[in-house]
């Protein structure tokens, strides 16, 4: 199975600032990697797929970059709605993984 | 728009078994693969399987081959996961899934919280 490697676990941000999550894969994936965004109470959102390509209504603060094993989620200009959990996950094969998650919270 | 509507939650005893459904509103169940996704109280998401509603044939993770059963019913739109043999492990909120891409979640279901309990 590949292994998704997502890091922070935790993050506290300010609205306004910009961060950065990173997952790893245990292998290479190409670009098969998705991320999602998790908040209590609201169906889980896709924001990005192929690595890189924004889901359509994603705000264009969120940005995703990287291939092969290493990527990034880049949400810059926080807004007060950013702030929730999200996973990587990877598409390139059986069984579908997710990275154990970055809990956003508010500084 | 597609929209995936999952039954309610559930309290159910160790030892038995519990169905989840999963109505897809908005196009035909045929033209999309219906992933479960599992995710613990705390915890993060766990992929369960996968079933192709045009022909049935079905995916499982390996941890989940001898706990879940995927199946589908093409004339009410709706998709199934039987959960067999429940401990407190299976305590955990189910999700359902699917996109236009296979393995892409583009839709979510709200969820469906079983906890199991004497």
């Amino acid at each position: 199975d590949v292994q998704m490697t997502q890091s922070p676990s935790y993050l506290a941000a300010s609205p306004g600032e910009s961060v950065f999550i990173s997952c790893k894969a245990s292998k290479s994936i190409s670009n098969y990697l998705a991320w999602y965004q998790q908040k209590p109470g609201e169906a889980n959102k896709l924001l990005i797929y192929s690595g890189s390509t924004l889901q359509s209504g994603t705000p264009s603060r969120f940005s995703g970059s990287g291939s092969g094993t290493d990527f990034t989620l880049t949400i810059r200009n926080l807004e007060p709605e950013d702030f929730a959990v999200y996973y990587c996950q990877q598409y390139y094969e059986k069984p579908l993984t997710f990275g154990s998650g970055t809990k956003l919270e508010i500084k | 728009e597609v929209q995936l509507q999952q039954s309610g939650a559930e309290l159910v005893r160790p030892g038995t078994s519990v169905k989840l459904s999963c109505k897809v509103s908005g196009d035909t169940i045929i033209a999309y693969y219906m992933h479960f996704v599992k995710q613990r109280p705390g915890q993060g998401l766990e992929w369960i399987g996968r079933i192709d509603p045009e022909d049935d044939s079905t995916k499982y993770a390996k941890k989940f081959k001898n706990k879940a059963t995927l199946t589908a019913d093409t004339s009410s739109n709706t998709a199934y996961l039987k959960l067999s043999s429940l401990t407190s492990e299976d305590t955990a909120t189910y999700f359902c899934t699917t996109g236009a891409t296979e393995g892409i979640g583009d839709y979510w279901g709200q969820g469906v919280m079983v906890t199991v309990s004497s």
